[in-house]
């Protein structure tokens, strides 16, 4: 069955660095959102992507994220210069209309 | 602006039927979803239901919505131990809006 994958699994980065996170989304999707869940919160809406552009965002997605469909079959989450409050749970979801999103397994974000 | 929510925590006796309740506000939603998240793991998608539809039945779990009421639950049947986890509610204005999850603990 297919699904989204996301890399890495884990990632652990000082303040201030750089981080990419990469999803794969079902090869026939036209939709890709990032979502995020700070441990013991709820599921927060990032962003959201089509048609090579960006369609929506939540006011979290500040200038020091962005996201990029680089090629046929990534999409990827760049966060600038991390904070401490970015230590997260990141998901990468993708679907084929506005219907159903399906979920990756998440990246977990632990920035020191 | 959307808002969802739900209670946050119901423990159940395994066999016994769970019961989960989620209210929302936004009335154009066309999708209303339940997913489970297990420790550690990702986010699954359990079901969904269309806004025109009153019910949904899926092996053990019935989805029950009431437009006029903007509420919304999910029964889960002969609840197991693989049934611990929490619930999110969410509804579709496109992108998703989560309620904040139901932690259910099944006993034995």
């Amino acid at each position: 069955e297919p699904e989204v994958t996301q890399t890495p699994s884990h990632q652990v980065t000082q303040m201030g660095q750089e981080v990419i996170l990469r999803c794969v989304p079902i090869s026939n999707h036209l939709y890709f959102y990032w979502y995020r869940q700070i441990l013991g919160q709820k599921v927060e809406f990032l962003v959201s992507f089509y048609n090579n552009e960006i369609s929506e965002k939540s006011e979290i997605f500040d200038d020091q994220f962005s996201v990029e469909r680089p090629d046929g079959s990534n999409f990827t989450l760049k966060i600038r210069s991390t904070k401490l409050e970015d230590s997260a749970m990141y998901f990468c979801a993708s679907s084929k209309d506005r219907g159903e999103l399906f979920f990756g397994e998440g990246s977990r974000l632990t920035v020191l | 602006g959307e808002d969802v929510e739900q209670s946050l925590f119901l423990s159940v006796r395994e066999g016994d039927s769970s019961v989960i309740n989620c209210t929302y506000t936004d009335s154009s939603s066309t999708y209303l979803y339940w997913y489970k998240q297990e420790p550690g793991a990702g986010l699954q998608l359990l079901t969904y239901i269309f806004s025109n539809m009153d019910m949904k039945q899926d092996q053990r779990l019935t989805v029950l919505l009431n437009k006029k009421d903007k509420h919304l639950s999910l029964r889960i049947a002969d609840t197991q131990t693989g049934d611990s986890a929490i619930y999110f509610c969410a509804e579709n204005d496109y992108k998703l809006s989560f309620g904040a999850g139901t932690t259910v603990t099944v006993r034995a």
